[in-house]
């Protein structure tokens, strides 16, 4: 069955350093990544897309990148600062307009000062 | 502004009791999509819907009903909660073209005892 994995301990990194985030997937071919934030108590935030022929995308202090071949995105926050500090999760698409769009169960990400 | 507005925030309600979760969106937007969120599991799907009248099942639909009446509003109906039905929901929307992000509403935490 389809199985999308992230990093499973949250992630504990220095204020203004990068802290890089992992998705890897099995048994599914998707058209396109997504990676949300959340915070507490809030629904998920879109933060970026990247589509299956795409190898990075940038957003300001974000970045993204995406390997078919590995099946796995990483997220990077470059200059991390303490309202970085979320749970962050990816989610994968296919083709059609119709299909599911599959989420990770996230990252919880702290950036101390 | 832009939004997906879910009630009640907050439900507590014993085994049996009927209830509804409201969720409406002004985006105009053809797609929406209830999800529960459970520590480990992710964002579930339990049902969506691509456009007036059409709704389907998502993957944990067992015990929710859902309606799509009008474009705006997806209501999210327990006709009979269970304890395992305690979790906490979101409703979300997009323009349903396949790689259109989702715009989630800010969740209701359903205590079923």
């Amino acid at each position: 069955s389809q199985k999308i994995e992230q990093n499973s301990e949250a992630l504990n990194i220095q204020e203004g350093k990068t802290a890089t985030l992992t998705c890897n997937y099995t048994n599914y071919s998707p058209a396109y990544l997504q990676w949300y934030r959340q915070d507490p108590g809030r629904g998920p935030v879109f933060l970026l897309l990247i589509r299956e022929n795409e190898k990075e995308k940038r957003k300001e202090r974000l970045k993204v990148t995406f390997d078919t071949t590995l099946k796995q995105s990483l997220f990077h926050i470059t200059a991390s600062q303490p309202a970085d500090s979320a749970t962050y999760l990816c989610a994968l698409g296919g083709y059609s307009s119709a299909s599911k769009i599959i989420f990770g169960s996230g990252t919880r990400l702290s950036i101390r000062p | 502004e832009a939004q997906v507005t879910q009630n009640p925030r907050y439900l507590i309600t014993v085994t049996g009791k009927k209830l509804t979760v409201t969720c409406s969106q002004n985006m105009n937007h053809e797609y929406m999509s209830w999800y529960r969120q459970d520590p480990g599991l992710g964002l579930r799907q339990i049902y969506y819907s691509m456009n007036v009248e059409a709704t389907d099942k998502g993957d944990v639909p067992e015990g929710y009903k859902v309606s799509r009446k009008e474009k705006r509003n997806f209501p999210l109906i327990l006709e009979s909660p269970s304890p395992n039905q305690t979790s906490l929901y979101f409703c979300a929307s997009s323009l349903g073209q396949g790689y259109s992000p989702l715009h989630f509403g800010n969740g209701t935490r359903l205590t079923v005892t």
